[in-house]
């Protein structure tokens, strides 16, 4: 039972590049989060999933898409990378009330 | 608008000491969750502990406890006997059950333990 798990765990992108970052969860779990954590921050809610097919915006959504296929996989998108998404992304799965955390992906723009 | 403030960005603590993180939280729905995480130097976010709004008793998990004062809207985690290995950034968090179980963040407390 692995959990939740993130690829990559570093990534460097230079500014216009894209990328997707991967999340998947093998606990059978609903809903799925994306979060980014700035430095000295607490957690900002970037996009969420109440299950495959369904995706909402959280606080922070400009600049990245998602997508929910299937109940496992919640993929990131960036597209067209900015200094400003240099932050450390973590996605996050959960059943009801506790959220379980990915490892995190440390993503730099420059 | 739910809110959640932690007003110790800092805090030093003789080891074995215990130690008391304060969260304070603002939101006009009745029914609501507080989560506490710890995020090592490592990384990760790992659950501590959950309080539900309608819990009659204040929530315990091992050396963690919550110090839930619903009157006036705090949820302060208490570790007691305090460890070296309790370094870390902790934040408090609050859900609203009709939001889709989101989560709204504190922005943390950094605990350092001194030996």
């Amino acid at each position: 039972n692995a959990g939740v798990t993130q690829t990559p765990k570093f990534r460097i992108l230079k500014i216009g590049q894209s990328m997707t970052l991967q999340c998947t969860q093998d606990m059978n779990h609903n809903y799925m989060y994306w979060y980014r954590q700035d430095p000295g921050m607490g957690l900002k809610l970037i996009y969420y999933s109440v299950g495959a097919g369904i995706t909402d915006k959280g606080e922070v959504p400009n600049g990245y898409n998602v997508s929910r296929s299937t109940t496992e996989d919640f993929p990131l998108r960036l597209e067209l990378a900015a200094p400003s998404q240099t932050s450390v992304y973590f996605c996050a799965s959960s059943y009801r009330y506790e959220q379980y955390f990915g490892p995190g992906t440390r993503l730099t723009v420059t | 608008a739910q809110k959640i403030t932690q007003t110790q960005p800092g805090m030093f603590v003789q080891e074995k000491e215990a130690v008391t993180l304060d969260c304070t939280y603002d939101t006009s729905d009745p029914s609501y969750g507080l989560f506490w995480y710890k995020q090592p130097s490592s990384g990760e976010m790992i659950f501590l502990i959950y309080q539900g709004s309608y819990d009659q008793q204040n929530a315990t998990e091992g050396r963690y406890s919550l110090n839930f004062q619903k009157a006036r809207k705090s949820a302060n985690l208490v570790i007691s006997a305090s460890q070296l290995g309790d370094s870390a950034m902790y934040f408090c968090a609050m859900r609203n059950v009709d939001s889709n179980y989101q989560l709204i963040w504190g922005a943390g407390t950094k605990l350092i333990i001194k030996p």
